[in-house]
């Protein structure tokens, strides 16, 4: 299940489950979205990303779908593996100009064999 | 590798010190961003480069904080009288466009300031 941890909320699933991780992010402008994965002591991977004028988008074993309506960008990861383990981040690019991706609070996933 | 490369990995400074981190980015990569990263947080953003021109140092937190790129590929952050709240991981990043490119980031440096 989900819950809201101290520092980062936590998602705990089962390998070969499907994980779905949710991110809302803040302005309504942004038009560039990218989802990272943050294993303990490296830098943020690039997954995937998706721009404003698509509502999904899909990877290898990952989909990212996104609903301006609401604001929201979720990551779904099929058959969820150990290796999968991580921080998940979501980044917006803002449209007009602004370049600077803006972080959400990430969320952690936790894979249990 | 071809990744970006940060070194050093760690950095333990007494308050007060100077400490000088330093980016190399992936060759031919246009664009540099350098983040402050607290434990159990997202990346914040610090400065951008655009080749050897910082565009925007907006999020460097005080006059302390200085980025450098004087050719336009490695890039130094320095940190002058170090304090305890500059304790984080410095993150590195480059991509190849101004915008609209996802990036590609360092493993950080550690520092701790004591």
């Amino acid at each position: 299940g989900e819950s809201v941890g101290l520092h980062l909320p936590t998602l705990s699933v089962q390998e070969g489950d499907n994980s779905i991780i949710n991110c809302a992010y803040s302005n309504s402008a942004s038009d560039y979205f990218i989802w990272y994965k943050q294993e303990s002591g490296k830098g943020p991977q690039f997954i995937i990303d998706i721009r404003s004028n698509m509502d999904k988008r899909q990877g290898q074993r990952v989909t990212v779908l996104l609903n301006k309506t609401v604001k929201h960008l979720s990551l779904q990861i099929a058959a969820t593996q150990p290796g999968d383990s991580a921080v998940y981040f979501c980044a917006e690019n803002r449209s007009g100009g602004s370049y600077i991706p803006t972080f959400g609070r990430g969320t952690s996933l936790i894979v249990h064999p | 590798g071809a990744g970006v490369s940060q070194s050093p990995r760690y950095k333990v400074a007494k308050r007060g010190q100077d400490v000088a981190l330093r980016c190399d980015p992936i060759s031919g990569h246009v664009s540099l961003f350098w983040y402050q990263q607290a434990l159990g947080q997202g990346p914040e953003f610090l400065t951008y480069f655009q080749n050897e021109a910082q565009l925007d140092k907006s999020g460097l937190p005080s006059d302390r904080f200085f980025a450098e790129r004087p050719e336009g590929s490695v890039s130094t952050l320095k940190i002058q009288r170090t304090q305890q709240e500059d304790s984080a991981v410095y993150l590195c990043a480059s991509s190849l466009a101004i915008r609209d490119q996802p990036q590609h980031f360092g493993d950080g440096t550690r520092l701790s300031i004591l």
